[in-house]
């Protein structure tokens, strides 16, 4: 099973301000098959990347992702306050899937 | 519109028996794999269960192998998890989740808002 690590578990920003989320994998990640989910307190995760770099439908550009093999980042350019929620990483390329930890985007 | 609402989350007893169920409208439901999500109170997400879109296909995670079922009926465009010998450590919110293949795990592009199960004495 290939295990995700996120990091850090807690990021501390001002609106306004750019976030830089990891993500970092166990073993490569096969066809960079890599996915980035927005949860808020209360609700169902959102499919916010996939791909590692593939906008979902309706997702703002001020998302972006990135990586390859076992580094991947996930990057809010300039957080609006709708943005401070928890971020998980999910990787589907090889059985079974597999979730990261999750990192915290909260209000400084 | 996509949608997935799931029922049938209850507090049970460990070693009890539950059903959920997740209604699915809005995509042609038969043709993409489905899957169960959950998440325990304060913690992050985990992979429960995937079946392809014919239900021939299943897998499931280690931790519930033996207890949990997944199925699903493409007549009604619903999706099932039996689950048996609950233990504490199963309660959670679990979720339905849509994926983009038809026959293996892949990234979820539509998740209901969730049901909750509880297994405690």
């Amino acid at each position: 099973e290939i295990v995700l690590t996120q990091s850090p578990g807690t990021l501390s920003l001002s609106p306004g301000e750019r976030a830089t989320l990891s993500c970092r994998a166990s073993q490569s990640v096969t066809s960079s098959y890599l996915a980035w989910y927005q949860q808020k307190l209360g609700q169902a995760p959102r499919l916010l990347i996939y791909g590692a770099s593939s906008r979902a439908t309706g997702i703002p550009d001020r998302f972006s992702g990135s990586g390859s093999g076992t580094d991947f980042t996930l990057t809010i350019s300039r957080l609006e306050p709708e943005d401070f929620a928890v971020y998980y990483c999910q990787q589907y390329g090889t059985s079974p899937p597999s979730f990261g930890g999750g990192t915290k985007v909260e209000i400084k | 519109e996509v949608q997935l609402v799931e029922s049938g989350g209850n507090l049970v007893q460990p070693g009890g028996s539950l059903r959920l169920s997740c209604a699915a409208s809005g995509f042609t439901f038969s043709t993409y794999a489905m899957s169960w999500v959950r998440q325990a109170p304060g913690k992050g997400l985990e992979w429960v269960s995937t079946i392809g879109g014919s239900g021939g296909s299943k897998y499931n995670a280690d931790s519930v192998k033996g207890r949990f079922t997944i199925s699903r009926d493409n007549s009604k465009n619903t999706l099932y998890l039996q689950m048996n010998s609950l233990r504490a450590e199963d309660t959670a919110v679990y979720y339905c989740a849509k994926g983009i293949w038809s026959t293996s795990s892949s990234y979820f592009d539509f998740w209901g808002q969730g049901t909750l199960v509880t297994v405690s004495s």
